[in-house]
C-alpha cells in the first residue's frame, strides 16, 4: 500500500524556522515528483511546493519563494520542506502528496495525513 | 496565475440525488484538472484525474466532464460517506491552483 506520513509540525514563534519531514513507503519514491499543500484553518487548499522525481528542478507559489526550501533524499525515501522567516499566515496543515507523473504539474493521487504548524507570538 | 472558480460553495442534498459542481478555468487548461474530496478531518482524496478518467479504486458514481475552461463533476445517486467538501486542481500550468471548494451535505 502507498503511504506518505509527515512529521515535524510545531507551534513556533514568527521568525523562527521548521523543517518538515515526509517519508514515503509502498512506491518507488524516485519514479515520482512530489508536492507539499497547506490548508489554512478553515480555508481551503492551496499548492505551496513541487520537485521532480530526481530533485534538479524545484518549484514554489509565490508567497513562500524566498523563505522555503523543497528537498528529497531518494536514498532514504523522504520529502522535506524548510521553512524560514514563518509568518503568522503560513499556519497551516501541510500535507505531502505523491504526483502521478515524474513532472510537478500533475494529479496527486496518494497524500498524507498532514502535520500542523502554528506561527504565533 | 490560472483562476479556478468553483460552484456552488455549498450544497444540500438527499441520498439518492444526482449532485454537479462546476468549475471554471480563467485559462484554458485543456484537460488537465482533478477533482478531490475531502472527508472532515482526512486528507483529500484523488476521485478524477484528466477532467474525466476515474481514480483506481472510486466508485463508478462519480464521473467529470469538460475542457478547455468549463469542467463538471457529478455524483450519479448520493450516498451518507460522500459528504465532505470537493475541490477541482487545474494542472496545466504552475503554481498549481484549487477550486474554493463545495461543501456536499446530507
Amino acid at each position: 500500500e502507498m503511504q506518505l506520513s509527515e512529521s515535524g509540525g510545531d507551534f513556533v514563534q514568527p521568525g523562527e524556522s521548521l523543517r518538515l519531514s515526509c517519508t514515503a513507503s509502498g512506491f518507488t519514491f524516485n519514479n515520482y515528483a512530489m508536492t507539499w499543500v497547506r490548508q489554512a484553518p478553515g480555508k481551503g487548499l492551496e499548492w505551496v511546493s513541487g520537485i521532480s522525481d530526481i530533485g534538479d528542478t524545484t518549484y514554489y507559489v509565490d508567497a513562500v519563494k524566498g523563505r522555503f526550501t523543497v528537498s528529497r533524499d531518494n536514498s532514504n525515501n523522504t520529502l522535506y520542506l524548510h521553512m524560514n522567516n514563518l509568518r503568522a499566515e503560513d499556519t497551516a496543515v501541510y500535507y505531502c502528496a505523491k504526483c502521478e507523473a515524474v513532472e510537478v504539474v500533475c494529479s496527486s493521487d496518494v497524500w498524507g495525513q498532514g502535520t500542523t504548524v502554528t506561527v504565533s507570538s | 496565475d490560472i483562476q479556478m472558480t468553483q460552484s456552488p460553495s455549498s450544497l444540500s442534498a438527499s441520498v439518492g440525488d444526482r449532485v454537479s459542481i462546476t468549475c471554471q478555468a480563467s485559462h484554458d487548461i485543456n484537460s488537465s484538472l482533478s477533482w478531490y474530496l475531502q472527508r472532515p478531518g482526512r486528507a483529500p482524496n484523488l476521485l478524477i484525474f484528466h477532467a474525466s478518467n476515474l481514480e483506481t479504486g472510486v466508485p463508478s458514481r462519480f464521473s467529470g466532464s469538460g475542457s478547455g475552461t468549463h469542467f463538471t463533476f457529478t455524483i450519479n445517486s448520493l450516498l451518507p460517506e460522500d459528504i465532505g467538501t470537493y475541490y477541482c486542481q487545474q494542472y496545466d500550468d504552475l503554481p498549481l491552483t484549487f477550486g474554493g471548494g463545495t461543501r456536499v451535505e446530507i
